[in-house]
Formats: C-alpha cells, sequence, structure tokens
C-alpha cells in the first residue's frame, strides 16, 4: 500500500512566522495531494490540495508545493496566528482509486 | 444541507458487546469510508466502499464489518467489541475521481468516540 510519512511530527511557531511541513510518499503514480486540518475535538477538513499537474497552489496565507521527482509535498503557512494551532494531515490515493492513505499528522503550536 | 453525519456521538461498550455505527451523506457522493483515529496513529481506513452493495477492506478491517444497502449510507458493525478498540470513527464521503483520474475531496462526519471497557 502507500506509505506515506510526514514531518516533523510537532512543530510550534511563533506568531507571525512561517510554518512548513513536509510529506513524503511511495507510489509515484500519486496524482493528488491534499492537506486536512484538525482542530481539537473537531474533524479533518481540506485545507488545500494539489494536482501531479501543478509545482504549486497557493490560497491566501497558506501555499503546497509539489515535487514529484523527489515524492514529496509541503504545507507552508505564512503569518501564522492562534487559529493556526491544529493537527495538519497530509495524504496521498491511488490512482484511479479515490482511496486516501493519511500520514500520521503534524501538530503545529503557535505561540502567541 | 447536513454533508455527513454521524450516530451516535458518544458511546461506552462492555467487551463483547456489539453495535452499530450509522454514517449518513446527503452529497451524493458514490464513495464512502470509515477511518479509526488513535493518538500518534493518523487515520486509518477500516473499510471503504465504492458504490451502493459494495464493500472492500482497509488497513485495519479486523473485527469490524459493513453493509452499504443505500447509497447514502454506510453502518459500521462491531460484532464483538474489545478494548482494543476503544478510539474515535470517523466517515467520509467524497466523489469517484475526476477527469483525468484524479483524486477529489474527502467530507469527513463529527466522528464517533467509542469506550469499550
Amino acid at each position: 500500500g502507500e506509505n506515506v510519512e510526514q514531518h516533523p511530527s510537532t512543530l510550534s511557531v511563533q506568531e507571525g512566522d512561517s510554518a512548513v511541513i513536509k510529506c513524503t510518499y511511495s507510489d509515484s503514480a500519486s496524482n493528488y495531494f491534499p492537506w486536512y486540518k484538525q482542530e481539537l475535538g473537531k474533524r479533518p477538513q481540506l485545507i488545500i490540495d494539489i494536482r501531479s499537474n501543478v509545482g504549486e497552489k497557493k490560497d491566501q496565507r497558506i501555499a503546497v508545493t509539489l515535487n514529484k521527482t523527489a515524492k514529496h509535498f509541503s504545507l507552508h503557512i505564512t503569518e501564522t496566528q492562534p487559529e493556526d494551532s491544529a493537527v495538519y494531515f497530509c495524504a496521498v490515493p491511488r490512482y484511479g482509486n479515490n482511496r486516501l492513505a493519511f500520514g500520521k499528522g503534524n501538530q503545529v503550536v503557535v505561540i502567541p | 444541507n447536513a454533508g455527513v453525519t454521524q450516530t451516535p456521538k458518544f458511546r461506552v461498550l462492555k467487551t463483547g458487546q456489539s453495535m452499530t455505527l450509522l454514517c449518513a451523506q446527503d452529497m451524493n457522493h458514490e464513495y464512502m469510508y470509515w477511518y479509526r483515529q488513535d493518538p500518534g496513529m493518523g487515520l486509518r481506513l477500516i473499510h471503504y466502499s465504492v458504490g451502493e452493495g459494495t464493500t472492500a477492506k482497509g488497513e485495519v478491517p479486523d473485527g469490524y464489518n459493513v453493509s452499504r444497502l443505500k447509497k447514502q449510507n454506510f453502518l459500521l458493525g462491531l460484532e464483538s467489541a474489545a478494548p482494543s478498540q476503544t478510539s474515535v470513527y470517523f466517515c467520509a464521503s467524497s466523489y469517484s475521481t475526476s477527469k483525468g483520474g484524479f483524486g477529489t475531496e474527502a467530507f469527513f462526519g463529527q466522528g464517533t468516540r467509542l469506550t469499550v471497557v
């Protein structure tokens, strides 16, 4: 099955600084790369995704970059705010199948 | 439009008891999934379904059964609960792949916190 790894497991940043989380995957046929955010006690929700035919995508303070050769994609959060504190999961589906394999998550803590 | 709704939200079971978790979605999604979430383990797929009347095993299917008799509902059953099944269970649904075979967003229910004592 798909092997999905996230690093670092925990990241603490000062409010206003940037945060970067990296996700590596094993299946070179993977073509869709979403990031989900889960606040404490809540459900995971999609915050940004990217397809394999695009190298970077931005949405206000968040961005995702994809390196297909190295098989990793990263979540970038700029000007971090306390409400960015959460667990972030990357996920990778099998090609032609929307069955998602999730990483173990990154805990991001924004220090006011 | 309620999205994905799970029932119940909390449940405590004794070892050996059985129960069924219900998931309902009103987005006409073809795919439905059951995940369990344990501390430090992320989201692990138990079973999933690609359409009405179909089910398939995920990563951790042992001890669970599922059924999808109607497109909008996906049931997860525990026949004989064990303490190892103490977890938070999430149901999710999505469309099938988009044109070109790309994945699509999964929408999650609010979760069911199950404790087996």
